[in-house]
């Protein structure tokens, strides 16, 4: 079947643009997860859906970065104002629920901030 | 602070030959680990995991040992494959409320030479 999605896989912006990223997640998944990887280091959670519950925010590094999740399925992460250190793969990535499931990945979307 | 690490950001093996990447933590409250591979452009990919009410599993060539009086986990692969040329990440997570949060080591290069 199909694996988790995401657009676009590349994306180039300037210093103070909005950007942004989409994920598809496996159909079926009710979890949902964003993380970044930003250049030599691991990858690093930002947040996570549940279902109708109320999203996990807690890796967000600041509030120019926001997410939503319509519908329980496609998620988007907002970057508002993009800064030089947001320059990152951004992956994103879906499970079937919450007790140490494991987490499917998509490609990512590498993320050059100018 | 860094909670996982893998110390070794690379490791070249021959073909035929096992390859033993290492993995060490210092949070102890996770209690459920897991080695993905990654390939250049893709997202990563589950390989093994392991519980910490064990010490071993194994699925095929890959092995996971997990000592945890020394916090440290081991991926075996027997015998090698080019094929197995990759980044993996080692992850864990802990029980309780937030065991969806995955926290990832920066990775270790694997060669396996032909």
């Amino acid at each position: 079947g199909a694996g988790v999605s995401q657009s676009p896989s590349n994306k180039v912006t300037e210093k103070g643009k909005d950007v942004e990223l989409r994920c598809d997640p496996i159909s079926g998944h009710t979890a949902l997860y964003w993380y970044r990887q930003s250049l030599g280091q691991g990858l690093e959670f930002l947040i996570y859906f549940q279902g109708n519950s109320a999203p996990d925010k807690s890796g967000l590094p600041s509030d120019r970065f926001s997410a939503e999740r319509t519908g329980g399925s496609v998620s988007t992460l907002t970057i508002q104002r993009t800064q030089q250190e947001d320059s990152a793969v951004y992956l994103c990535a879906s499970s079937l629920g919450r007790w140490q499931e494991t987490q499917y990945f998509g490609p990512g979307t590498r993320l050059l901030v100018l | 602070d860094q909670q996982v690490k893998q110390n070794s950001p690379s490791l070249s093996v021959q073909e035929g030959r096992i390859s033993i990447l290492n993995c060490d933590y210092t949070n102890s409250m996770f209690d459920y680990f897991l080695w993905y591979k990654k390939y250049p452009a893709e997202g990563p990919t589950f390989l093994i995991s392991i519980s910490s009410i064990k010490d071993k599993n194994e699925d095929g060539r890959f092995t996971v040992f997990l000592n945890k009086s020394a916090k440290h986990l081991s991926l075996h692969i027997v015998p090698s494959q080019p094929g197995d040329s990759a980044v993996y990440f080692c992850a864990a997570s802990g029980s309780g409320g937030s065991n969806y949060k995955l926290t990832f080591g920066k990775g270790t290069l694997l060669t396996v030479n032909p």
